[in-house]
């Protein structure tokens, strides 16, 4: 496999469950995001991991929980979530996250579209 | 607040025509400007990025950036009904990587 994979495409589950999201990256990139993608709004970052740290978290719903276990996998868990956490969550890596580069642009995956009941 | 601007659209052109896209940014110590396509119901795809003053071009795209300004276009020449996409602006300022909401552009056959 190559690029970003994730892992479910599409996901609904009730306000009282758990689960889990699911990314891979196969570039060998250094930095991994979460990103929530609501319509009409601009993406929303969610999470960074840098060389497998967390290195910004904006403000996010402790209801949401993110893993790096390593530089390739990056998991979102989900717990006691609201219907307006309905969106599509998206993944993307980049080589590194503190760059002097122009060109260090993020690969995205293809994203998981979760619905809240 | 760092904000990226988009005219939501829907911009609409016909096959063969030039294509036209802006984004406006407020951070002036912005470093680096991409352009993303994304499909509906798929993720987005990197298709440019610039980050000297001037034109840049790659086959049927031109990214235009004036820092003066705060200006950051696509051109997109021959449009095809392939192109019809939502186009994400996206402005990196130190590691903060800020996105628009993004131009839904149809091109009509």
């Amino acid at each position: 496999e190559t690029g970003v994979t994730q892992t479910p495409r599409h996901l609904v589950m009730g306000m009282t469950n758990k689960k889990s999201l699911k990314c891979e990256q196969h570039l060998g990139h250094n930095a991994m995001y979460w990103y929530k993608q609501s319509a009409k709004k601009p993406l929303e970052l969610m999470f960074v991991y840098s060389l497998e740290e967390r290195v910004e978290n904006n403000s996010v719903p402790s209801r949401f929980s993110p893993e790096c276990p390593n530089s390739s996998h990056l998991f979102l868990h989900l717990h006691t979530l609201q219907p307006e956490d309905s969106a599509l969550y998206l993944c993307a890596s980049s080589q590194a996250w503190l760059v002097d580069l122009g060109d260090d642009g993020y690969t995205f995956g293809s994203g998981t579209r979760l619905t809240v009941v | 607040q760092k904000e990226v601007e988009q005219n939501s659209g829907p911009l609409s052109v016909p096959e063969g025509a030039i294509a036209s896209l802006n984004c406006t940014y407020s951070d002036r110590g912005s470093q680096s400007f991409f352009w993303y396509r994304q499909y509906s119901g798929k993720s987005p795809e990197l298709i440019m990025f610039i980050y000297s003053n001037g034109d840049k071009e790659d086959g049927r795209f031109t990214a235009q950036l004036n820092k003066a300004s705060q200006y950051v276009s696509l051109l997109i020449r021959d449009s095809q009904p392939s192109d019809s996409a939502t186009y994400l602006c996206a402005v990196k300022s130190n590691n903060d990587m800020r996105f628009g909401a993004g131009t839904r552009l149809t091109v009509k056959p």
